[in-house]
């Protein structure tokens, strides 16, 4: 299973909209509606930032939103803020062995605050 | 709001074996299922593979088969991950993490364990 496919790097000034993509095939990112998204600070756990595909876990806040087209899943940060700025991760179920889950990391991104 | 709490840094030379503990608060833990994903210095984010807490079914991914072994100690609600035959590449921080009831993202993670493989 190969990594999915991210930008290295977005940035983008406070107030402004930034949007990272997050390719796949169809055998992960379009094969399943169960793309989530993780931002991760310098030394710090990733946190769960969106789950299958668009939904927010309580606490984030809605400037971030997300979708996906065919292999292709989104993530949208608008109205960028300071604290925002860290490596975003996109992650797909890609279908099972025998008895469970199989998951696959994107190559991550680097959200910049301008 | 349930905590994942991991070992402590461990430090090996090449050819050995670690085990990483990842305890969780609560008293739901074989209601859930857990994965293992590590990351190296200054790069991504690697899945290693599941566990279910209710059966201890896993899954492990295909390039660490044969060398990593996820169990579960429901009496004491903890979650392990050993690795053997240690590589330099096998340096990293290992991360549990655990799903939510539906099974499709990771939504607990635990702060971490540092492991260093050098001779």
């Amino acid at each position: 299973q190969s990594a999915l496919t991210q930008p290295r790097s977005v940035s983008g000034s406070p107030g402004q909209s930034v949007t990272i993509s997050c390719t796949g095939t169809s055998t992960d990112v379009g094969g399943y509606n169960y793309v989530s998204w993780y931002q991760q600070h310098p030394g710090k756990a990733p946190k769960l930032m969106i789950f299958d595909v668009n939904k927010r876990p309580s606490g984030v806040p809605d400037r971030f939103s997300a979708s996906k087209s065919g292999n292709t899943a989104s993530l949208t940060i608008s109205g960028l803020q300071a604290e925002d700025e860290a490596d975003y991760y996109c992650c797909s179920y890609a279908g099972s062995y025998i008895f469970g889950a199989l998951y696959v990391f994107g190559t991550g991104t680097k959200v910049t605050v301008l | 709001q349930v905590q994942l709490v991991q070992s402590g840094a461990e430090v090996k030379k090449p050819g050995a074996s670690v085990k990483v503990s990842c305890k969780a608060s609560g008293n739901t833990f074989s209601n859930y299922d857990f994965n293992w994903v590590r990351q190296a210095p200054g790069q991504g984010l690697e899945w290693m593979g599941w566990i279910s807490a209710s059966n201890g079914h896993t899954n492990y991914a295909q390039k660490l088969q044969g060398r990593v072994t996820m169990t579960t100690d429901t009496s004491t609600s903890t979650a392990y991950l050993e690795l053997r035959s240690l590589r330099s590449d096998d340096t990293a921080v290992y991360y549990c993490a655990r799903e939510d009831s539906q099974g499709t993202h990771m939504a607990v993670w635990g702060r971490g364990t540092t492991v260093t493989v050098s001779s």
